[in-house]
């Protein structure tokens, strides 16, 4: 399958910091999705985004298909940031579901 | 739309038990999916269906794993015999169309615990 690698592995940030996050992934995608796992272990998905760049609040996503990786980028944090940030990507060819990279721990302090 | 619904939401078991986790996906998705979070191995497909039929089951682990969907918003996995390194926490996942290529959409997940 499709190797998903993501990093930082561990960003601790003071309230009020921005971050990146990044996803490099082996092959082509038909899908990227990022998700944001709470401190309760739910998934909640913060953008699909195969391609292109997409805003949502303080968040934004850009994916660079061709260069095979994706950014997270969190403006402002808030302690409620906080979690686990999970790249997930499916292969073009292949497998048919989502491969996860080992996420990110974000800890945002005040 | 309720989202994806998982139940239940924690399960402690002894060893040797039977364990069954169940999963309604979002209605209208056709691919249904599950996954399994653990420290050591991180999120991995168990199985995959669509349009109610298994897809990919090469995730299951072994025999002692079975997972049907008899209908289009009901799925349940069963463990039988349950051990101890089953302990994880169960995710079911569904989206439209084929596989993954549309935006999947993860469950509450299924915290077992086996000892």
């Amino acid at each position: 399958g499709i190797q998903v690698e993501q990093s930082p592995p561990d960003l601790i940030l003071q309230e009020g910091a921005n971050s990146t996050l990044r996803c490099n992934f082996s092959d082509s995608v038909n899908n990227l999705q990022w998700f944001h796992q709470n401190p309760w272990g739910q998934l909640i998905n913060l953008f699909y985004i195969p391609s292109g760049t997409k805003q949502n609040g303080r968040l934004s996503a850009t994916t660079v298909a061709t260069e095979r990786y994706s950014l997270l980028y969190i403006s402002s944090s808030q302690t409620t940031d906080s979690g686990v940030y999970f790249c997930a990507a499916l292969p073009q060819t292949g497998a048919n579901n989502l491969f996860f990279g080992t996420g990110t721990r974000l800890t945002v302090i005040p | 739309d309720a989202g994806v619904i998982q139940s239940p939401r924690h399960e402690v078991t002894e060893m040797g038990q039977e364990v069954t986790l169940r999963c309604k996906p979002i209605s209208g998705h056709n691919s249904l999916f599950w996954y399994r979070q653990t420290m050591m191995r991180g999120l991995e497909l168990l199985i995959y269906f669509n349009n109610n039929v298994p897809i990919d089951d090469s995730g299951m682990p072994e025999d002692r794993f079975s997972a049907k969907m008899p209908n289009a918003s009901f799925s349940t996995l069963k463990i039988q015999p349950s051990e101890p390194r089953d302990s994880a926490v169960y995710f079911c996942a569904s989206s439209k169309g084929l596989g993954g290529r549309a935006e999947a959409f993860f469950g509450q997940g299924t915290r077992l615990t086996v000892v």
